[in-house]
């Protein structure tokens, strides 16, 4: 298996401009988490789904945040527009939520640079 | 409110040496406690995860307790490599299938 499936590795974008991170959880996992990690408030939870719905959005930071999961293999967090307070890395996790949370499983994450 | 508390922030220690990090929790109903350990530029990995029931569980030289009555736990690391160099997560679950709450982390430092 393949792991959870972030890209890109990297994003430089300037201010203003859309950006779109994108995942792919682990085959057969039903629970897809977004992070988002800075070194001053550590890891924090953006979004999660459970089979494909949105079960708590409280952590996207405001109305530029928004997250999709069309499907049970792709996930996508859009930011637009912009800011330099965006910047950070973005983590992307699924599990067997059934199987209380066993598996849960991170993505290598986006580094993403807003200038 | 559910809070997961780990010290010390960082640490530094020489190569072959032991060390202890701690995670303090107020996190209620408690389902499961987890350390992860992230390298630089990688997300997170999962070393151990302990149920209510469990006191103790070992992965090579990482050894993890629990006290679900003070609710603390420890990550006891043996005989350090350079390669344990990294974060240090302690992370919690508050009941099955809901997301996790994280600690900020312990960054360990092993030198030669």
């Amino acid at each position: 298996d393949a792991g959870v499936i972030q890209s890109p590795r990297h994003e430089v974008t300037e201010m203003g401009q859309e950006v779109t991170l994108r995942c792919k959880p682990i085959s057969g996992h039903n629970s897809l988490f977004w992070y988002r990690q800075t070194m001053m408030r550590g890891l924090e939870l953006l979004i999660y789904f459970n089979n494909n719905v949105p079960i708590d959005d409280s952590g996207m930071p405001e109305d530029r945040f928004s997250a999709k999961m069309p499907n049970a293999s792709f996930s996508t967090l859009k930011i637009q527009p912009s800011e330099p307070r965006d910047s950070a890395v973005y983590f992307c996790a699924s599990s067997l939520r059934d199987t209380d949370n066993y598996g849960y499983t991170f993505g290598s994450g986006t580094r993403l640079t807003v200038v | 409110k559910n809070q997961v508390e780990q010290s010390p922030q960082s640490l530094i220690i020489l190569e072959g040496k032991n060390c202890t990090l701690q995670c303090n929790y107020t996190v209620s109903p408690f389902s499961n406690l987890r350390w992860y350990k992230q390298d630089t530029g990688r997300g997170p990995v999962s070393l151990t995860i302990m149920t209510f029931s469990e006191n103790t569980k070992s992965n090579g030289r990482y050894t993890a307790t629990l006290d679900a009555d003070t609710k603390q736990s420890s990550l006891h690391i043996t005989a350090s490599q350079l390669s344990d160099s990294a974060s240090y997560i302690c992370v919690v679950s508050s009941q099955a299938g809901t997301a996790l709450i994280f600690g900020k982390g312990t960054t360990l430092s092993v030198s030669s």
